[in-house]
C-alpha cells in the first residue's frame, strides 16, 4: 500500500530564515505530487505540482520554489521566510484520479 | 465566482440527525469529484469519490447532478465523530490538467 511522508511535523522559523520541507511517497511510482498551504481557517492553496522528475507547475508566484530530484520526492523550499507564510502545509500525491495527503507541516513564521 | 462553491456552515445538527451538503461547481469540464474529510488540524482524509449514478458507503450518500452541476453529501444517523470540515473538490479531467479545486469545505458539528 501506499503511504506519504512529510517532515518535519511543526516547525518556528524567524522572518527571513530558509525553508526546506520534504515530502516522499513510498508504495507506487511515477505519482503526481502537489504542495498545498492552508492559512488558519482558510481553504486549501495549491502552491507547486509535479507530474515527473524536474518537472515543477507554480501556481502562486511567491518566494516558495519546489524541487523535485527523485521521483517519489518533493520539497518545498524558501530562501526567506515571511510573516504570510506561516501555515499548514500538505503534500499529496495522485496518479491521476484520487488524491492523497501527507500528515502536513505546521509553519509558524515569527 | 469561485470553482467549487460550498456553504461555510456550520451545520450543528444533533447525534442521529440526517444531514445534507451541497457544493456547486463552476467549470463544466470537471468530470471528477471528491468528498474529503478534514478534523481540525489534520490532513484532508478522502471520504469517497462520486460517480455519475451516485454512490453510498454505510451512512454516507454522494450524489453528482451535472445538468445543474452541484454534488451533494448526505450523512444519515449522524455521530458525534462526524463533526468535521467537510470539502468538496472537482478535479478537471481536459488535457494537460492535473490539478483539484478544492472548496473551502462545510463545518459540521454532531451535538449529543
Amino acid at each position: 500500500s501506499q503511504t506519504i511522508h512529510q517532515w518535519p511535523a511543526t516547525l518556528v522559523q524567524p522572518v527571513g530564515s530558509p525553508l526546506s520541507l520534504e515530502c516522499t511517497v513510498e508504495g507506487t511510482s511515477n505519482p503526481n505530487l502537489y504542495w498545498y498551504r492552508q492559512a488558519a481557517g482558510r481553504g486549501l492553496q495549491l502552491l507547486f505540482y509535479s507530474v515527473g522528475i524536474g518537472q515543477i507547475s507554480s501556481e502562486v508566484p511567491q518566494n516558495l520554489s519546489a524541487s523535485r530530484p527523485q521521483d517519489r520526492q518533493f520539497i518545498l523550499s524558501s530562501k526567506k521566510l515571511l510573516l504570510s507564510d506561516s501555515g499548514f502545509y500538505l503534500c499529496a500525491w495522485s496518479l491521476g484520479y484520487e488524491q492523497f495527503f501527507g500528515p502536513g507541516t505546521r509553519l509558524t513564521v515569527l | 465566482r469561485k470553482e467549487v462553491e460550498q456553504d461555510p456552515g456550520p451545520f450543528n445538527v444533533p447525534e442521529g440527525a440526517t444531514v445534507a451538503f451541497n457544493c456547486t461547481y463552476s467549470n463544466s469540464a470537471s468530470q471528477s469529484f471528491f468528498w474529503y474529510r478534514q478534523d481540525c488540524r489534520k490532513e484532508p482524509k478522502l471520504l469517497m469519490s462520486v460517480y455519475s449514478s451516485g454512490n453510498e458507503d454505510g451512512r454516507f450518500t454522494a450524489q453528482l447532478n451535472r445538468a445543474s452541476q452541484y454534488i451533494s453529501l448526505l450523512i444519515r444517523d449522524s455521530k458525534l465523530s462526524d463533526s468535521a470540515t467537510y470539502l468538496c473538490v472537482a478535479r478537471p479531467n481536459y488535457s494537460g490538467t492535473y490539478k483539484y479545486i478544492f472548496g473551502t469545505g462545510t463545518r459540521l458539528k454532531v451535538l449529543a
